[in-house]
């Protein structure tokens, strides 16, 4: 089975803080995704990644950057974290950008105080 | 860009009952998928189904995508059946790039 694993499943941060969201999968799969989930507004793209050194903005991109180095690893990197950025985020994985099953993290939630 | 509708919005079930959850789509598709997102916030993917019908255990799906449509079935529902489940799908040029329905909030009692 895919594993996709994040490194934290609770995060606090202050605001003004560099915030580093980490992604690892263990299938050589092509497309990494990075969701953030809220009450009422369901699932939105933040950003995407179909190479290494590839990313390309998703619905919601403000206030996020992204960093993909190896194929196996995609971080998300709050500049300046806000309070609007308190969310769940989602790390997602895909064998190519073909279509194929997409398999989700475990979640990390995020409070910005 | 495409929209995404489920419904019903929330459903709630007697242990052993059946039921059916819905997605509409509103363009052309190639890809359909469904997801269960268990109380503490796990997105499993239940299915990959385009077109066609597909059946998991006590779980089935059906998609047609000329009328735009899946549907998900839920046979003798247990506890461990409740969560969230949401359809998601992308247009044939963005294959990689899905977007998520608003979900159907299924809670299932004793």
């Amino acid at each position: 089975d895919v594993k996709v694993t994040q490194s934290s499943r609770y995060l606090v941060k202050r605001t003004g803080e560099k915030v580093f969201l980490e992604c690892v999968q263990d299938m050589d799969h092509e497309n990494m995704f990075w969701y953030r989930q809220d009450p009422g507004l369901g699932l939105r793209l933040i950003y995407f990644s179909y190479d290494v050194k590839m990313k390309e903005k998703g619905d919601i991109p403000e206030g996020y950057s992204v960093s993909r180095e190896k194929k196996e690893r995609f971080s998300l990197i709050l500049e300046s974290a806000s309070t609007n950025q308190t969310s769940m985020y989602l790390c997602a994985s895909s064998l190519t950008g073909r279509g194929e099953k997409l398999f989700f993290g475990s979640g990390t939630q995020l409070s910005v105080l | 860009g495409i929209q995404v509708e489920q419904s019903p919005p929330d459903l709630i079930l007697q242990e052993g009952a059946n039921s059916t959850l819905r997605c509409n789509f509103s363009d052309s598709v190639n890809n359909l998928q469904w997801f269960h997102q268990n109380p503490w916030g796990q997105l499993i993917n239940l299915f990959y189904i385009p077109s066609g019908t597909k059946q998991n255990g006590r779980l089935s799906a059906t998609t047609v995508a000329t009328e735009r449509y899946s549907l998900l079935y839920i046979s003798s529902s247990q506890t461990t059946d409740s969560g969230v489940y949401f359809c998601a799908t992308s247009i044939y040029n963005q294959g990689g790039k899905l977007i998520f329905g608003q979900g159907t909030e299924l809670s299932v009692k004793p």
